[in-house]
């Protein structure tokens, strides 16, 4: 079975600066997808970011990049210029390759972002 | 892109009484349907999924059961509620092929 850890339970950044988030995993598959996720206070589950394991480049999308460490076991959150809108949980999940799999969460990080 | 609703968005329950929550989801076909629930604080734990309408595979075993009457249409009902059952209810969709879930706003259930 596959584990997703986020040992940061909470952090903190001030706005306009840089945040990483940690995430590991632990799986004997060789091809699967990764994910964060965040959950401000509304609870709506919004996908941030998405890397697939056979891809060796490292996914952006706008102010969030990843850190993909495959050997490793390795899945950060980079959050450049952070906005006050960025407050919220952050997730890290994992998804195997089969046809319908379910995503196995860590325990989140809370990040609040400050003026 | 697809759209998720969920409802009722809060519902308020005493122990013993049963349950039906809806997830529909617009602008795709024949996603997989997943619900999860969220403990407070807590990351999702996998309660059921589905491939199509009628096939329905259960992750833990519970008091709760699903059931998709259509292709769009997903259901989680209960019996009887249990003080257990009480948490955030996300009904989450997936493009076949896509690898990708996303979620509807969710239902915030308590019971009492």
């Amino acid at each position: 079975a596959q584990t997703v850890t986020q040992s940061q339970p909470e952090m903190s950044v001030q706005e306009a600066e840089t945040v990483t988030l940690s995430c590991t995993y632990d799986t004997s598959e060789s091809n699967y997808y990764l994910f964060w996720y965040k959950q401000p206070p509304s609870r709506q589950m919004i996908l941030v970011i998405r890397q697939e394991a056979y891809k060796q480049q490292n996914a952006t999308e706008n102010r969030f990049s990843v850190n993909f460490q495959k050997a490793a076991k390795s899945f950060s959150l980079k959050i450049s210029d952070s906005q006050l809108g960025d407050t919220a949980m952050y997730f890290c999940a994992f998804r195997g390759t089969g046809t319908a799999s379910k995503l196995t969460f860590g325990t989140g990080t809370r990040l609040q972002v400050t003026l | 892109s697809q759209t998720i609703h969920q409802w009722p968005a809060t519902l308020v329950q005493p122990v013993g009484s049963p349950l039906s929550l809806e997830c529909t989801v617009e602008g795709t076909s024949n996603p997989n349907l997943y619900w999860y629930r969220q403990a407070a604080g807590r990351g999702l734990q996998l309660l059921f999924y589905s491939v199509g309408i009628g096939q329905i595979s259960s992750e833990v075993p519970q008091n709760l059961s699903a059931s998709r009457p259509q292709d769009r249409q997903f259901i989680l009902s209960s019996k009887k509620l249990l003080l257990s059952d009480s948490g955030f209810y996300l009904c989450a969709s997936e493009r076949e092929g896509n690898n990708e879930q996303f979620f509807g706003p969710g239902t915030r259930l308590t019971v009492l």
